[in-house]
């Protein structure tokens, strides 16, 4: 069965600071992957989408970056972390119906 | 572009009674994919069911149902015989059917409470 992860769980980073999101799934070949946002209180905002190595889709402008070096690994970055960017970030695959499955999310807080 | 609607911000039901959230979403395409997730405290998102728009029959897993209205754009999910564990934010989500759409949209969510 397919798993994904997420890491780090939980990220305290001052105003900034780099910072880099992992996230990797496991049991499928060439899913589509996705990074999510969840400020408090509200639903979930796509960040960026992408449907083969190398390939990113961004669909906010913002500070923040991804990349996808291996087949099943997701990553977000920024190089100068702000307040706003302070949030829940979840990480999801598509399988091949349609159907999106999250991982267990990063709590970000920026001070 | 598509919206997504929660008009309940906030639910509560008796253990084992029932109870139905409510969806609607704004859309010119015909084909389409409705999902509703679970969001507990440990803030994972679990799918909880879906529907491909072109099925006239309603999704069903276990204890959840749908009620999906195409021509009034409404897709409620009701909960038989809820449990306390049912106790979790609630978002109803589309996802368009055109090759290349990738973004869900999301709903502002509804929580729901269970009381024992």
């Amino acid at each position: 069965s397919q798993t994904i992860h997420q890491w780090p769980a939980t990220l305290v980073q001052p105003v900034g600071s780099p910072l880099s999101l992992e996230c990797t799934v496991e049991g499928t070949s060439n899913p589509n992957l996705y990074w999510y946002r969840q400020a408090a209180g509200r639903g979930l905002q796509l960040l960026f989408y992408s449907v083969g190595i190398g390939q990113i889709s961004s669909e906010v402008p913002q500070n923040l970056s991804a990349s996808r070096p291996q087949d099943r690994q997701f990553i977000l970055s920024s190089k100068k972390l702000l307040l706003s960017d302070s949030g829940f970030y979840l990480c999801a695959w598509r399988s091949g119906i349609g159907t999106q499955y999250f991982g267990p999310g990063t709590r970000l807080l920026v001070l | 572009a598509q919206t997504v609607t929660q008009s309940q911000p906030e639910m509560s039901v008796q253990e084992a009674e029932t109870v139905t959230l409510s969806c609607t979403y704004d859309t010119s395409e015909s084909d389409y994919y409705l999902f509703w997730y679970k969001q507990p405290p440990s803030r994972q998102m679990i799918l909880v069911i879906r529907q491909e728009a072109y099925k006239q029959q309603n999704a069903t897993e276990n204890r959840f149902s749908v009620n999906f209205q195409k021509a009034a754009k409404s897709f409620s999910l009701k909960i038989s015989d809820s449990q306390l564990g049912d106790a979790a934010m609630y978002f109803c989500a589309y996802r368009s059917a055109l090759a290349g759409s990738e973004k869900l949209v999301f709903g502002k969510g509804t929580k729901l409470t269970v009381n024992p």
